[in-house]
């Protein structure tokens, strides 16, 4: 069935470093690709998302590139905050239901 | 309500025993997911309803574990004879129908079995 795998953390960077957390996936046909957020002690909630390939869905700065060559969807960000500190998932939609990557911690230090 | 409500939002029970949780989604919102989150293991799938079709309950993960929609609106998760091992948050999602909408989850409900 379809599947995400996405790197593994924690990731620790410092204020202003530049982020990427890597997201691939394994889907027949053409998934629709998410990112999702957990801040601490919040639910979860969309990100962004992208619909195609070639989509680069964007939000508070992060950004990630639907690729259907490679299969990846890589979260993005040049400078991050410590309010950015949070679990983020990688998603897709395709033959099945809505489902995640494993999540990435990321904590950012000032 | 304006989001999605689960409840209890803690439940503490000893093993053996049965539980249930219970997830009011958006109003309006035909398509709802259940979903487990263990430390350390991202979220795992569970079960799916959508709309008026058999729901798909390919996640779930022993047949101690079952849910139900009514009316097309409220759920509830069903585990019997809970073991230690099914301590976990469960979290609910309900979205629109479409491979693109956002799906808005509940705060969850945090279980543990003693």
């Amino acid at each position: 069935g379809d599947s995400v795998t996405q790197m593994e953390g924690p990731v620790t960077l410092s204020e202003e470093a530049f982020l990427t957390i890597n997201c691939t996936y394994t889907a027949t046909g053409y998934p629709s690709l998410f990112w999702y957020v957990q801040y601490p002690g919040e639910g979860l909630q969309l990100l962004l998302k992208a619909t195609k390939a070639d989509d680069k869905g964007s939000n508070k700065g992060f950004e990630a590139t639907y690729r259907k060559e490679t299969t990846s969807f890589h979260l993005e960000k040049g400078s991050v905050q410590v309010s950015d500190s949070a679990v983020y998932f990688c998603a897709l939609i395709g033959n099945t239901p809505l489902v995640f990557g494993k999540g990435t911690r990321l904590s950012v230090i000032a | 309500g304006a989001g999605v409500s689960q409840s209890p939002s803690n439940k503490v029970t000893e093993k053996g025993k049965d539980v249930e949780l219970r997830c009011d989604p958006i109003s309006g919102h035909t398509a709802l997911y259940w979903y487990r989150q263990s430390l350390g293991q991202g979220l795992e799938f569970l079960i799916y309803f959508q709309g008026n079709s058999a729901p798909d309950k390919s996640g779930l993960p022993s047949d101690r574990f079952s849910a139900e929609r009514t009316g097309g609106s409220v759920s509830t998760l069903t585990i019997q004879r809970t073991q230690q091992e099914d301590s976990a948050v469960y979290l609910c999602a309900s979205s629109l129908l479409g491979p693109d909408t956002e799906a808005f989850f509940g705060q969850g409900t945090r279980l543990t079995v003693v």
